[in-house]
């Protein structure tokens, strides 16, 4: 099975960078995936990491170690827009495209 | 932009009625899937399909059923809704290629919030 493990809830100020971290275990994956949910809203999708090391959309960027179970989201210039919870996610492994989701982290951005 | 979607997008209806949430995406996946979330909670997976003709129970037991008759549809199914069944129902679907290699990104429908009475 898999298992993710996120912090439940964060804050954070305005114009700051904020890190989300995500660990997890499991027998095998394809990727980790971020997803970004505003109250009452469905899930988006942020980024996709397959390999490890960081990528960089815009102000969201995202890390994945393997070998240590661990990814991070990393949010620079904080809006407060950006108030809403992100979702750690684990795509399954082969061909097999079910997706676990962690519980996610809500974050509150304060002016 | 993602071209998938739900209907109705909010439903209130009284105990024991039979309901059937829409889900309807243009993109050509051949995965979908039906989630099921509580306000403030986690998603849990109650069905998926690999394709025409193929479903799946998911995670969570659910007392619902689905179908998938056509690629771009799958509609999911309440016999005799109850109050348990009050909460927000979420299709997606995934399958799309990415730098030439296919992805296990799920896009999301806009949802539909379900009350039972």
């Amino acid at each position: 099975g898999q298992n993710i493990d996120q912090p439940t809830e964060m804050t954070a100020t305005e114009g700051a960078i904020v890190q989300i971290n995500c660990t997890y275990q499991t027998s095998g994956f394809n990727g980790l995936f971020w997803y970004q949910q505003h109250a009452g809203e469905a899930p988006t999708f942020l980024s996709y990491n397959v390999l490890d090391g960081l990528e960089e959309k815009g102000r969201f960027s995202s890390f994945l170690s393997r070998s240590k179970g661990y990814s991070y989201l990393l949010l620079k210039e904080l809006q407060m827009k950006d108030s809403a919870s992100y979702l750690c996610a684990l795509g399954g492994s082969g061909g097999y495209q079910k997706v676990t989701f962690g519980i996610g982290t809500k974050l509150q951005v304060i002016p | 932009e993602a071209d998938i979607y739900q209907t109705p997008r909010y439903l209130v209806i009284g105990t024991g009625k039979k309901i059937t949430l829409e889900c309807s995406q243009t993109m050509g996946h051949d995965k979908m899937y039906w989630y099921q979330q509580d306000p403030g909670m986690e998603l849990h997976l109650i069905h998926y399909s690999y394709g025409v003709n193929s479903t799946e129970k998911g995670d969570l037991s659910s007392e619902s059923t689905v179908s998938r008759i056509r690629t771009e549809h799958f509609p999911l199914t309440l016999e005799s809704a109850r109050p348990s069944h009050t909460s927000q129902y979420l299709c997606a679907s995934s399958g799309g290629l990415a730098g030439g290699h296919l992805t296990d990104t799920q896009y999301f429908g806009p949802g539909t919030r379900l009350t039972v009475l």
